[in-house]
């Protein structure tokens, strides 16, 4: 069965400091990984996309790793600010198929 | 330009009555999804339109759900007879051609069904 799990379930941070989140996955075959960030009351907002053969991929403060072997990404944010709260998302795509989505790490920057 | 936008924001209804959700995708955009999102959780895929045609409708729960796009462009989400399980926010996104381009996701629709 797809699926996609992702840890921890929630985290609080200081201002400043670096957070990493963890997506597990089981999808197959896979195409791509997306980490998305959803601000509460909104929709969710790509922060970056990578396919099988790209080990990792930054978009400003945020960089995300994949390991396709033991299917493995991690979202890992630096500097923190009270604005990076919001829940990320991980989500695969299986070759063309729908995508499978995480249920979401809520994280909260507390200054 | 304008994002992918929804109404109504918020929905409340009563059980057993009929709602439709709107959503306006991207303009330009041919492909449009439909989510549903409870809680706590993450976005549960519905429908998947190419153009006017629903190229992937596995996600609907059943068939008190039915969605349409019939210009290739807004599309409306119905639900006939809701029941309280219902309740969740319906998220649209719109993405420029196939499947695998980075989706936009709209605000969504807050159903409540009491």
């Amino acid at each position: 069965k797809n699926q996609v799990e992702q840890s921890p379930q929630s985290l609080i941070i200081l201002e400043g400091k670096n957070c990493t989140l963890q997506c597990n996955y089981t999808v197959s075959p896979f195409s791509n990984l997306r980490w998305y960030k959803q601000d509460t009351g909104r929709g969710p907002v790509s922060l970056t996309i990578m396919t099988f053969s790209e080990n990792t991929k930054s978009n400003g403060r945020y960089t995300a790793t994949l390991d396709a072997d033991t299917k493995q990404s991690s979202l890992h944010i630096t500097a923190s600010q009270l604005s990076d709260s919001a829940s990320y998302i991980c989500v695969v795509s299986a070759n063309g198929n729908k995508l499978v989505f995480g249920a979401g790490t809520i994280l909260r920057v507390k200054s | 330009g304008a994002g992918v936008s929804q109404t109504p924001s918020n929905k409340v209804t009563e059980k057993g009555k009929y709602v439709e959700l709107r959503c306006d995708p991207i303009s330009g955009h041919t492909a449009l999804y439909w989510y549903r999102q409870s809680l706590g959780q993450g976005p549960e895929f519905l429908i998947y339109f190419q153009g006017t045609g629903a190229a992937d409708d596995s996600g609907l729960p059943n068939d008190r759900f039915f969605a349409v796009r019939p210009e290739g462009s807004v599309s409306t989400l119905k639900i006939q007879r809701t029941e309280r399980g219902d309740s969740a926010v319906y998220l649209c996104a719109s993405s420029p051609g196939p499947r695998t381009d980075t989706q936009y996701f709209g605000p969504g629709t807050r159903l409540t069904v009491l």
